[in-house]
């Protein structure tokens, strides 16, 4: 199975800070990427997929870049609501795995 | 609006057998694959199962194969997960999730996800 790393796996910000999120697969998955937001007791959402693809209704303050082995999941502009975990996914073989999560919380 | 929401999870005694439900409702349910991801309390995402829209074939994780079975019903827009022989390691909250595990593919949306707890 592929392992997924994120950094760091936790993180204190405040609203208006610029954050980033690192994801390191353990062999190249091309942009085989994809990110979700997990707030408490919610669902896991789907943020970007396929590396740098924003979700349909997603706000643009989300981005994601990267290919091969590393990649960047950017909130440009932290709102309250992005107070959460959030979570890489590789679908590049199966079975597709998660990174183990990396929560913002508030500073 | 494409929405999934799970039912069937409980307690149950380890060794035990449990049956999930995911009923689906706002788009054409035979033209996805579909399936069904776990996470233990406070921890993170397991990939459990996936079935896929073309031919229906299963996949399973490691961690369930031969003790689980998911299946779907597309005339009634339903996806199933049965669970035997359940351990404790298996407590989590289960979710649905549309969409195909391999290439270029990612969950979305997700169930708002279902208890099941395995204890004596």
């Amino acid at each position: 199975d592929i392992q997924m790393t994120q950094s760091p796996s936790s993180l204190s910000a405040s609203v208006g800070d610029r954050v980033t999120i690192t994801c390191r697969a353990n062999q190249s998955i091309s942009t085989y990427l994809n990110w979700y937001r997990q707030t408490p007791g919610k669902a896991p959402k789907l943020l970007i997929y396929t590396a740098s693809n924003l979700q349909s209704g997603v706000p643009s303050r989300f981005s994601g870049s990267g290919s091969g082995t590393d990649f960047t999941l950017t909130i440009s502009s932290l709102q309250p609501e992005d107070f959460a975990t959030y979570y890489c996914q590789q679908s590049y073989s199966a079975p597709p795995t998660f990174g183990q999560g990396t929560k913002v919380d508030i500073k | 609006e494409a929405q999934l929401v799970e039912s069937g999870g409980g307690l149950v005694k380890p060794g035990g057998s449990l049956r999930l439900s995911c009923a689906a409702s706002g788009f054409t349910f035979s033209d996805y694959s579909m399936n069904w991801v776990r996470q233990a309390p406070g921890k993170g995402l397991e990939w459990v199962s996936g079935i896929r829209k073309t031919d229906g074939s299963k996949h399973y994780a490691e961690s369930v194969k031969g003790r689980f079975t998911i299946s779907r019903d597309n005339a009634k827009n339903s996806l199933y997960l049965q669970m035997n022989n359940m351990r404790a390691d298996d407590t989590a909250f289960y979710y649905c999730a549309r969409g195909f595990w391999s290439g270029s593919g990612w969950f979305d949306p997700w169930g708002q996800g279902t208890l099941v707890t395995v204890s004596s």
